[in-house]
């Protein structure tokens, strides 16, 4: 089964700060999403990445991939409170399947 | 992307019963997914609905706890059978959507007592 790894699981930054969310996985695979969760709420996509080198940016969030490295990271620039939320990276598998990550909850202090 | 009207939000259940999720697709699709997402947890994947075909499941999960039907491309439903407390989780439906990544259904919160 691929396991799907993040870290940190828990990070409160102060806004105007800068931080990066990482994304380990253990198997070969050419499609990673970022996804935002609100307490109570669904799923936001955010990101889809489906190639090696991919880098995606909207706002203060940008995304990368390096399959060679079986690493995602999702870049926080310039935190501010509106983006305290649950952020969970997602690798997809050959079968069509995804795996989700564990999960970084983010807080933003003011 | 494809929009996934998921019911009921949320109910409140009595240990030993049964409940039913519904989700409706507002287009057709090859495969549908559901998963549970325990308090403070990740996803997990529970199977995959295929139209005409059993639900694969996955480790840990098993048809008599968690049958599924996808009676047609567009809808599928989930039964918590049995219910008891570890049951109370979030359970959640989705679909691929190769543009805007997986689109999930707003999910259905379970609360067993």
């Amino acid at each position: 089964e691929l396991k799907v790894e993040q870290n940190p699981l828990f990070l409160s930054m102060q806004e105007g700060k800068n931080y990066t969310i990482y994304c380990n996985y253990s198997t070969t695979s050419d499609r990673l999403y970022w996804y935002r969760q609100d307490p109570g709420k669904s799923l936001e996509s955010l990101f889809v990445l489906l190639s090696n080198g991919a880098v995606k940016q909207e706002g203060r969030l940008m995304a990368s991939l390096d399959t060679k490295a079986r690493l995602s990271t999702l870049h926080i620039t310039a935190a501010v409170h509106d983006l305290s939320a649950t952020y969970f990276c997602a690798v997809e598998n050959t079968g069509n399947q995804f795996y989700f990550g564990t999960g970084t909850s983010l807080t933003v202090i003011p | 992307s494809a929009v996934i009207s998921q019911k009921p939000s949320r109910d409140i259940c009595q240990r030993g019963t049964s409940l039913t999720i519904q989700c409706q697709v507002d287009s057709q699709v090859t495969m549908m997914f559901w998963y549970r997402q325990q308090p403070g947890q990740s996803l997990t994947l529970i199977a995959t609905a295929n139209q005409g075909s059993e639900a694969t499941y996955e480790s840990g999960f098993v048809i008599d706890k968690f049958p599924i039907s996808r009676p047609n491309l567009t809808f599928s439903t989930l039964t918590v059978s049995n219910m008891s407390p570890e049951d109370s989780s979030i359970y959640l439906c989705s679909v691929a959507d190769r543009v805007y990544g997986y689109t999930f259904g707003s999910g259905t919160r379970l609360t067993v007592v």
